[in-house]
Protein backbone atom coordinates (compact mmCIF):
# COMPACT_ATOMS: atom_id res chain seq x y z
CA UNK A 1 0.00 0.00 0.00
CA UNK A 2 1.07 3.29 -0.54
CA UNK A 3 1.84 5.28 2.17
CA UNK A 4 0.92 9.23 2.79
CA UNK A 5 3.24 11.86 3.69
CA UNK A 6 3.30 13.86 6.53
CA UNK A 7 6.02 16.99 7.68
CA UNK A 8 7.92 17.77 9.26
CA UNK A 9 9.29 14.24 9.55
CA UNK A 10 10.69 16.22 13.55
CA UNK A 11 9.48 18.91 15.41
CA UNK A 12 10.84 20.38 18.45
CA UNK A 13 8.89 23.10 20.00
CA UNK A 14 8.72 24.87 23.47
CA UNK A 15 6.58 24.10 26.03
CA UNK A 16 3.36 26.38 25.99
CA UNK A 17 3.67 26.77 22.09
CA UNK A 18 1.37 25.78 19.13
CA UNK A 19 2.36 22.19 17.24
CA UNK A 20 1.54 21.87 13.53
CA UNK A 21 1.82 18.83 11.43
CA UNK A 22 0.28 17.73 7.90
CA UNK A 23 -0.80 14.84 5.95
CA UNK A 24 -0.99 14.07 2.19
CA UNK A 25 -2.70 11.32 1.34
CA UNK A 26 -3.05 9.98 -2.31
CA UNK A 27 -6.15 8.01 -2.84
CA UNK A 28 -10.09 9.24 -1.71
CA UNK A 29 -11.41 8.61 1.71
CA UNK A 30 -14.52 8.01 3.63
CA UNK A 31 -12.20 9.54 6.88
CA UNK A 32 -8.88 10.77 7.74
CA UNK A 33 -7.82 9.52 11.30
CA UNK A 34 -5.07 10.62 13.46
CA UNK A 35 -2.95 8.31 16.43
CA UNK A 36 -0.48 9.22 18.75
CA UNK A 37 2.27 7.08 19.48
CA UNK A 38 4.43 7.29 22.63
CA UNK A 39 8.08 5.85 22.13
CA UNK A 40 7.94 1.93 22.57
CA UNK A 41 3.61 2.21 22.28
CA UNK A 42 0.92 1.03 20.81
CA UNK A 43 -0.88 3.44 19.07
CA UNK A 44 -3.94 6.05 20.41
CA UNK A 45 -6.61 7.03 18.37
CA UNK A 46 -6.80 11.51 18.65
CA UNK A 47 -9.41 12.13 16.30
CA UNK A 48 -11.33 10.79 13.16
CA UNK A 49 -12.44 13.37 10.45
CA UNK A 50 -14.83 12.24 7.80
CA UNK A 51 -14.56 13.19 3.95
CA UNK A 52 -17.68 15.79 4.25
CA UNK A 53 -16.09 17.76 7.18
CA UNK A 54 -13.38 20.24 6.79
CA UNK A 55 -12.53 20.87 10.40
CA UNK A 56 -12.62 19.04 13.68
CA UNK A 57 -12.09 19.84 17.46
CA UNK A 58 -11.19 17.56 20.49
CA UNK A 59 -9.86 19.63 23.65
CA UNK A 60 -6.47 21.19 22.38
CA UNK A 61 -6.66 19.82 19.25
CA UNK A 62 -7.61 20.96 16.02
CA UNK A 63 -7.74 18.56 12.45
CA UNK A 64 -8.75 20.10 8.84
CA UNK A 65 -9.05 18.34 6.16
CA UNK A 66 -9.27 19.62 2.56
CA UNK A 67 -10.27 16.78 0.23
CA UNK A 68 -9.39 18.73 -2.97
CA UNK A 69 -5.90 19.01 -1.90
CA UNK A 70 -5.50 15.42 -0.08
CA UNK A 71 -4.25 17.31 2.60
CA UNK A 72 -4.63 17.54 6.23
CA UNK A 73 -3.54 19.27 9.24
CA UNK A 74 -3.53 18.56 12.96
CA UNK A 75 -3.02 21.61 15.34
CA UNK A 76 -1.69 21.12 18.99
CA UNK A 77 -2.46 23.96 21.21
CA UNK A 78 -0.68 25.37 24.34
CA UNK A 79 2.01 21.99 24.01
CA UNK A 80 2.44 19.93 26.94
CA UNK A 81 5.49 17.85 27.63
CA UNK A 82 3.15 15.01 27.75
CA UNK A 83 2.63 15.88 23.91
CA UNK A 84 5.91 14.39 22.91
CA UNK A 85 5.12 11.15 20.97
CA UNK A 86 4.86 10.67 17.31
CA UNK A 87 2.06 11.26 15.58
CA UNK A 88 0.06 9.46 12.68
CA UNK A 89 -2.40 10.26 10.11
CA UNK A 90 -4.36 6.83 8.59
CA UNK A 91 -6.56 6.54 6.05
CA UNK A 92 -8.79 3.57 4.74
CA UNK A 93 -8.75 3.60 1.20
CA UNK A 94 -10.27 0.75 0.00
CA UNK A 95 -13.36 1.01 2.61
CA UNK A 96 -12.23 -2.31 4.38
CA UNK A 97 -10.62 -1.32 7.38
CA UNK A 98 -7.03 -1.84 6.02
CA UNK A 99 -5.42 1.71 7.47
CA UNK A 100 -2.57 3.76 5.46
CA UNK A 101 -0.52 4.74 7.25
CA UNK A 102 1.76 8.30 7.12
CA UNK A 103 5.33 8.20 7.65
CA UNK A 104 4.62 10.41 10.85
CA UNK A 105 5.84 13.41 12.83
CA UNK A 106 8.10 13.15 15.77
CA UNK A 107 6.85 16.07 18.07
CA UNK A 108 9.12 17.05 20.92
CA UNK A 109 7.80 19.34 23.42
CA UNK A 110 11.03 21.54 25.46
CA UNK A 111 10.00 22.08 29.11
CA UNK B 1 -13.83 2.09 25.88
CA UNK B 2 -12.93 -0.96 23.31
CA UNK B 3 -9.62 -2.42 24.46
CA UNK B 4 -6.62 -4.17 22.92
CA UNK B 5 -4.40 -6.31 24.74
CA UNK B 6 -1.45 -7.83 23.25
CA UNK B 7 1.24 -10.09 25.01
CA UNK B 8 3.80 -10.22 25.11
CA UNK B 9 5.21 -6.83 25.55
CA UNK B 10 8.56 -7.69 24.75
CA UNK B 11 10.48 -10.86 23.34
CA UNK B 12 14.13 -11.50 23.41
CA UNK B 13 14.80 -15.05 21.99
CA UNK B 14 17.95 -16.89 19.91
CA UNK B 15 17.86 -17.04 16.19
CA UNK B 16 15.09 -20.22 15.01
CA UNK B 17 12.98 -20.08 17.73
CA UNK B 18 9.27 -19.84 16.96
CA UNK B 19 7.50 -16.90 19.10
CA UNK B 20 3.77 -16.49 19.31
CA UNK B 21 2.44 -12.95 19.61
CA UNK B 22 -1.23 -13.02 21.07
CA UNK B 23 -4.12 -9.73 20.31
CA UNK B 24 -7.17 -9.99 22.66
CA UNK B 25 -10.13 -7.92 22.06
CA UNK B 26 -11.15 -7.51 25.84
CA UNK B 27 -14.50 -6.02 26.07
CA UNK B 28 -15.78 -6.97 22.38
CA UNK B 29 -16.29 -9.53 19.35
CA UNK B 30 -13.60 -8.40 16.57
CA UNK B 31 -14.42 -10.72 13.23
CA UNK B 32 -11.57 -9.19 11.71
CA UNK B 33 -7.74 -7.66 13.70
CA UNK B 34 -4.84 -6.44 11.40
CA UNK B 35 -1.38 -7.43 12.08
CA UNK B 36 1.02 -3.90 11.48
CA UNK B 37 5.35 -4.27 11.78
CA UNK B 38 6.41 -0.63 12.62
CA UNK B 39 10.70 -0.96 12.38
CA UNK B 40 12.89 1.41 14.35
CA UNK B 41 11.57 5.25 13.63
CA UNK B 42 9.19 4.49 10.36
CA UNK B 43 5.39 4.48 10.04
CA UNK B 44 3.71 0.77 10.69
CA UNK B 45 3.42 -1.21 8.03
CA UNK B 46 0.34 -3.75 7.63
CA UNK B 47 1.21 -7.01 7.53
CA UNK B 48 -2.33 -9.06 7.17
CA UNK B 49 -5.78 -9.22 7.79
CA UNK B 50 -6.54 -11.98 10.27
CA UNK B 51 -10.14 -13.51 9.68
CA UNK B 52 -12.13 -15.49 12.63
CA UNK B 53 -12.81 -18.72 11.22
CA UNK B 54 -11.00 -18.26 8.28
CA UNK B 55 -7.32 -18.28 6.43
CA UNK B 56 -5.73 -15.01 7.03
CA UNK B 57 -5.06 -12.69 3.79
CA UNK B 58 -1.56 -11.07 3.60
CA UNK B 59 -0.35 -7.99 1.98
CA UNK B 60 2.35 -8.42 -0.39
CA UNK B 61 5.86 -9.24 0.22
CA UNK B 62 4.87 -10.96 3.18
CA UNK B 63 5.31 -14.47 3.85
CA UNK B 64 2.74 -16.56 5.17
CA UNK B 65 4.78 -19.31 6.21
CA UNK B 66 6.49 -17.09 7.81
CA UNK B 67 4.34 -15.33 9.80
CA UNK B 68 1.52 -18.08 10.72
CA UNK B 69 -1.55 -16.48 11.80
CA UNK B 70 -4.60 -18.04 13.49
CA UNK B 71 -8.31 -16.07 14.26
CA UNK B 72 -9.49 -19.25 16.42
CA UNK B 73 -12.26 -17.38 18.16
CA UNK B 74 -13.93 -13.86 18.35
CA UNK B 75 -11.40 -12.25 20.47
CA UNK B 76 -8.21 -13.59 19.91
CA UNK B 77 -5.70 -13.67 16.56
CA UNK B 78 -2.59 -15.31 17.10
CA UNK B 79 0.62 -14.21 15.39
CA UNK B 80 3.58 -16.73 15.17
CA UNK B 81 7.20 -16.01 13.76
CA UNK B 82 8.33 -18.91 12.66
CA UNK B 83 12.12 -19.71 12.68
CA UNK B 84 12.76 -16.46 13.47
CA UNK B 85 16.07 -14.27 12.67
CA UNK B 86 17.73 -11.29 13.33
CA UNK B 87 16.19 -9.74 10.40
CA UNK B 88 12.49 -10.62 12.10
CA UNK B 89 13.15 -7.82 14.77
CA UNK B 90 10.71 -5.72 14.95
CA UNK B 91 8.13 -4.11 16.69
CA UNK B 92 4.90 -5.52 16.11
CA UNK B 93 1.76 -4.32 16.47
CA UNK B 94 -2.16 -5.09 16.24
CA UNK B 95 -5.31 -3.97 15.98
CA UNK B 96 -9.19 -4.10 15.72
CA UNK B 97 -12.33 -2.90 15.14
CA UNK B 98 -15.58 -2.37 16.70
CA UNK B 99 -18.14 -3.41 15.29
CA UNK B 100 -20.80 -1.39 14.68
CA UNK B 101 -21.15 1.70 12.61
CA UNK B 102 -18.97 3.33 10.03
CA UNK B 103 -16.36 5.69 10.99
CA UNK B 104 -15.15 4.11 14.02
CA UNK B 105 -11.11 4.02 14.40
CA UNK B 106 -9.16 1.49 14.87
CA UNK B 107 -8.06 0.17 18.32
CA UNK B 108 -4.71 -1.01 18.78
CA UNK B 109 -2.15 -2.98 21.31
CA UNK B 110 0.67 -1.88 23.13
CA UNK B 111 2.78 -4.01 20.77
CA UNK B 112 5.19 -6.25 20.84
CA UNK B 113 9.15 -5.54 20.90
CA UNK B 114 11.07 -8.46 18.75
CA UNK B 115 14.90 -9.01 19.55
CA UNK B 116 16.23 -11.75 17.62
CA UNK B 117 19.67 -12.94 18.88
Amino acid sequence: SQQGEEDPQALSIQEGENATMNCSYKTSINNLQWYRQNSGRGLVHLILIRSNEREKHSGRLRVTLDTSKKSSSLLITASRAADTASYFCATDPFGNEKLTFGTGTRLTIIP
Amino acid sequence: GAVVSQHPSRVICKSGTSVKIECRSLDFQATTMFWYRQFPKQSLMLMATSNEGSKATYEQGVEKDKFLINHASLTLSTLTVTSAHPEDSSFYICSAHPPGADHQPQHFGDGTRLSIL
